[in-house]
């Protein structure tokens, strides 16, 4: 049973477009990360966030964390090809583990 | 260089053989873990250590053993592989970032495992 729910499961846009991506859970995290995996490679973190309402930008990359902490977006702003890849949401304990998403396949085209 | 590094990159073996992956950090931090990640199912935990003497199950254990030779090193056993178990293996290592208030994880590059 996979407790973080992502959608979509894969997302095609061409260059220039933004996307969404969701992460949804029914439990209450202390910290909520997202990561980026590219083909042969472990997943790179790219940002923690931590309180109810949260929201972090990270160039044209705006990351969200729900009131609640139990749900958090990803909006990428004018998609590049560079965007292209496996996103990542994990929810995190106070005691550092961490429940990975099922992810969302994000591909660019030109 | 790498700070997590894992070995072999690429396995191929058959069912029933003993198998071992193993990882190395220069990080410096004593969490590690093993992570399985399979099509559509993410990452799921395999074990985790917090350090030296400490060993955990994670979320699908059955099948697995690790050792931790040293904070620097922590090694995954398939006792008897079979064909399920065909999956990216992955090592991560974990530290407390004080300015975030949150454990973050870092990856290595991965194992893909075949099991034929």
């Amino acid at each position: 049973t996979q407790l973080l729910e992502q959608s979509p499961q894969f997302l095609s846009i061409q260059e220039g477009e933004n996307l969404t991506v969701y992460c949804n859970s029914s439990s209450v995290f202390s910290s909520l990360q997202w990561y980026r995996q590219e083909p042969g490679e472990g997943p790179v973190l790219l940002v923690t966030v931590v309180t109810g309402g949260e929201v972090k930008k990270l160039k044209r990359l705006t990351f969200q964390f729900g009131d609640a902490r139990k749900d958090s977006s990803l909006h990428i702003t004018a998609a590049q090809t560079g965007d292209t890849g496996l996103y990542l949401c994990a929810g995190g304990s106070s005691w550092g583990k961490l429940q990975f998403g099922a992810g969302t396949q994000v591909v660019v085209t030109p | 260089d790498a700070d997590v590094t894992q070995t072999p990159r690429n396995r191929i073996t058959k069912t029933g053989k003993r198998i071992m992956l193993e990882c190395s950090q220069t990080k410096g931090h004593d969490r590690m873990y093993w992570y399985r990640q399979d099509p559509g199912l993410g990452l799921r935990l395999i074990y985790y250590s917090f350090d030296v003497k400490d060993i955990n199950k994670g979320e699908i254990s059955d099948g697995y053993s690790v050792s931790r030779q040293a904070q620097a090193k922590f090694s995954l056993s398939l006792e008897s592989a079979i064909p399920n178990q065909t999956a990216l293996y992955f090592c991560a290592t974990s530290d407390f970032n004080w300015s975030r208030g949150a454990y973050e994880q870092y990856f290595g590059p991965g194992t893909r495992l075949t099991v034929t």
